[in-house]
């Protein structure tokens, strides 16, 4: 079946715009990550959904940054006032369940440019 | 903040040789996963191994766990030119939801 998907691949915007990134994780997967990989801090986590629980927001930098999932599947990263140091490859991993034991599905990732 | 550190930075070897990358980490884990990257996009998983365990192979890979040493190597058997990616490892933290936190990487050259 279909892997997980990201959108857009590249985005390039001007500081202090607001941006979305669109996660389509593994169907039936219940279990979505949102990862940032940037060249001074490596990969970090950002938040992760599992079902219909409270995320897990500790990863999220500042509260600038907010994310939702909706009806369990599609999630969308939300970046407001964008800076330049938001500029980094953000990824979206889905799994069957929030759980140490089940693998984690990368998807190619969004590529962000904050000019 | 980075749970593990992983030497060597950068590794560059022959196709046809043996390449070793090592990680270390800080607190107590449920597994240590590895994963590939290619051209710094999509992570795909290589190999989990338990807490419990000490050592897994899959294929030309082998990892094995020092849980008192808080550290991890994955060897990469009769390397080939398509192995050339970078390489992290990845632990869970328990009761943590499987959120994982990744090392540094190693980027792996290997020249045909």
């Amino acid at each position: 079946g279909a892997g997980v998907s990201q959108s857009p691949s590249n985005k390039v915007t001007e500081k202090g715009k607001d941006v979305e990134l669109r996660c389509d994780p593994i169907s039936g997967h219940t279990a979505l990550y949102w990862y940032r990989q940037s060249l001074g801090q490596g990969l970090e986590f950002l938040i992760y959904f599992q079902g219909n629980s409270a995320p897990d927001k500790s990863g999220l930098p500042s509260d600038r940054f907010s994310a939702e999932r909706t009806g369990g599947s599609v999630s969308t990263l939300t970046i407001q006032r964008t800076q330049q140091e938001d500029s980094a490859v953000y990824l979206c991993a889905s799994s069957l369940e929030a759980s140490p034991q089940y693998e984690q599905y990368f998807g190619p990732g969004t590529r962000l440019t904050v000019t | 903040s980075q749970q593990g550190e992983e030497d060597p930075q950068a590794l560059s070897i022959q196709e046809g040789e043996n390449a070793t990358m090592n990680c270390s980490y800080k607190t107590s884990i449920n597994n240590l996963q590895w994963y590939r990257q290619n051209s710094g996009r999509g992570l795909v998983h290589l190999i989990l191994i338990r807490s419990n365990e000490r050592e897994k192979h899959s294929g030309r890979l082998r990892v094995t766990l020092d849980t008192s040493k808080k550290s991890s190597s994955l060897l990469i058997t009769a390397s080939r030119a398509a192995d050339t990616a970078s390489y992290f490892c990845a632990t869970d933290l328990y009761n943590q939801g499987g959120k994982l936190i990744f090392g540094q990487g190693t980027e792996l050259s290997v020249k045909p």
